[in-house]
C-alpha cells in the first residue's frame, strides 16, 4: 500500500513571495505519478501540476514547479509570487493503478493562508 | 465540455431516508470514481468503475451501493446511513489506462451530505 505524508497543517505566506510545501511518500512500485491538487473553501478540487516519476524534470507549470526527488521520496511545491487566490487546502497525491483504473491516494493536506 | 455535475448540492437524510448521489460527465471517460471526503480530512476512494464495471470497492459498508447504468452516468444509493457518514462525496472522472500515458482525474464539486 502507498502512503502519503504532509508534515505541515498550515501555513503561511505573504502575497507576493514564495512558499514551499512538503511531501513524501513511500510506495515500492516504479511506475507512479505525483500530483499537487487545490482545495478553496469552494471545495472544488483543482489540479496544480503533476509529475511522472519516470521523468527526472521537475515540472512546471506558471507560478507553481515542484522538487521531484526520487531516491528521497521526496515531492515538495514551490509557489512563486503568492496571490491571495492561492489561499485553500492543498493536497499531495500519488497515482498508480489497478487493472485499468487509476487509484489516487492523497497526503493528510496542508492549508496555505495567503495574506497582505 | 471538460465538467463533472454532481446533484444535488447539498443533501439532508434521516437514517431510515434512502436517497441517491448522481455524477454526470460527457468527456467521453470511461472510468468514474466516488471518493468520500470528512471535514479537515483528505479524500478518501470508495469506488472505482471501468468500463461501466465495478473494478475497486475500497471496503465500503453495504449501506452505499453505487450504480453505473451507462458510461456518463455513475450513482451512490444510499440506504440506512449513519451520523457518521455526514461528508463531501466527490466524484471524478478519467480516461481508463493507457501504455505509458497519464489519465487525470477530472473532480466534480460534491455532494455535501448530512446525516441526522
Amino acid at each position: 500500500a502507498q502512503t502519503v505524508t504532509q508534515s505541515q497543517p498550515e501555513m503561511s505566506v505573504q502575497e507576493a513571495e514564495t512558499v514551499t510545501l512538503s511531501c513524501t511518500y513511500d510506495t515500492s512500485e516504479s511506475n507512479y505519478y505525483l500530483f499537487w491538487y487545490k482545495q478553496p473553501p469552494s471545495r472544488q478540487m483543482i489540479l496544480v501540476i503533476r509529475q511522472e516519476a519516470y521523468k527526472q524534470q521537475n515540472a512546471t507549470e506558471n507560478r507553481f514547479s515542484v522538487n521531484f526527488q526520487k531516491a528521497a521520496k521526496s515531492f515538495s511545491l514551490k509557489i512563486s509570487d503568492s496571490q491571495l487566490g492561492d489561499t485553500a487546502m492543498y493536497f499531495c497525491a500519488f497515482m498508480n493503478y489497478t487493472g485499468t483504473a487509476s487509484k489516487l491516494t492523497f497526503g493528510t493536506g496542508t492549508r496555505l493562508q495567503v495574506t497582505l | 465540455d471538460t465538467e463533472v455535475t454532481q446533484t444535488p448540492k447539498h443533501l439532508v437524510m434521516g437514517m431510515t431516508n434512502k436517497k441517491s448521489l448522481k455524477c454526470e460527465q460527457h468527456m467521453g471517460h470511461r472510468a468514474m470514481y466516488w471518493y468520500k471526503q470528512k471535514a479537515k480530512k483528505p479524500p478518501e476512494l470508495m469506488f472505482v468503475y471501468s468500463y461501466e464495471k465495478l473494478s475497486i470497492n475500497e471496503s465500503v459498508p453495504s449501506r452505499f451501493s453505487p450504480e453505473c447504468p451507462n458510461s456518463s452516468l455513475l450513482n451512490l444509493h444510499l440506504h440506512a446511513l449513519q451520523p457518521e457518514d455526514s461528508a463531501l462525496y466527490l466524484c471524478a472522472s478519467s480516461q481508463v489506462k493507457r501504455a505509458k500515458s497519464y489519465n487525470e482525474q477530472f473532480f466534480g464539486p460534491g455532494t455535501r451530505l448530512t446525516v441526522l
